[in-house]
């Protein structure tokens, strides 16, 4: 059974700083999808990681696969307020059909 | 435009009572999914469907229905065996033409017990 495990949970975070959210999954996979959640709304994909040494940025945000570490970053430069929002990974995995198996989020609090 | 739509947004469940919740996409999406969120966690897959007529259990479908006559519609039922039915329920659907997995979420629909 694959597991997906994010850490840290939460994060609060001042304007301007950088930092890095982790997700570890414990079965082989290659594929890896991270999204965004805002407070009471629905989730929104913001990259698709499709291979090992995979990275994907937009904007402030940048994201990279280890498939060999199955580790995920998603690493957060100079966050602004706007990115303050619940994040979450999410890993496909195959049992007779594919499935995306979710982290349990990292809510993110970025203060002026 | 494109997209999922989720009925109603805010819906109440009484005692002993069965509610279906709505889900319709004009994506044209294969496969469509119902989560349930409660608060401060992941998603747990409820039920999902890859063909019309035809879908799977989740992690939690306990308590739980759905059909999946058309293509465009995969409406959740929640039954009264359901005994902790309060959450945040998200349907999604993907297609797996360019074989990548990216689901797409509707607004959700919020469920409490009266």
């Amino acid at each position: 059974e694959l597991k997906v495990e994010q850490n840290p949970l939460f994060l609060s975070m001042q304007e301007g700083k950088n930092y890095t959210i982790y997700c570890n999954y414990s079965t082989t996979s290659d594929r890896l999808y991270w999204y965004r959640q805002d407070p009471g709304k629905s989730l929104e994909s913001l990259f698709v990681l499709l291979s090992n040494g995979a990275v994907k940025q937009e904007g402030r945000l940048m994201a990279s696969l280890d498939t060999k570490a199955r580790l995920s970053t998603l690493h957060i430069t100079a966050a602004v307020h706007d990115l303050s929002a619940t994040y979450f990974c999410a890993v496909e995995w195959w049992d007779s059909n594919y499935q995306l198996i979710w982290g349990a989020g990292t809510k993110l609090i970025i203060k002026p | 435009d494109g997209g999922i739509t989720q009925s109603p947004k805010y819906l109440f469940r009484k005692e002993g009572q069965n509610v279906t919740l709505s889900c319709e996409q004009n994506l044209n999406h294969d496969a469509m999914y119902w989560y349930r969120q409660d608060p401060g966690q992941g998603l747990r897959l409820i039920y999902y469907s890859q063909i019309v007529n035809d879908f799977q259990k989740g992690d939690i479908a306990e308590g739980y229905s759905v059909s999946r006559e058309k293509k465009e519609s995969f409406p959740l039922t929640v039954t009264s065996a359901q005994k902790n039915p309060t959450a945040f329920y998200l349907c999604a659907s993907s297609s797996r033409v360019s074989s990548l997995n990216i689901q797409y979420f509707g607004a959700g629909t919020r469920l409490s017990v009266l």
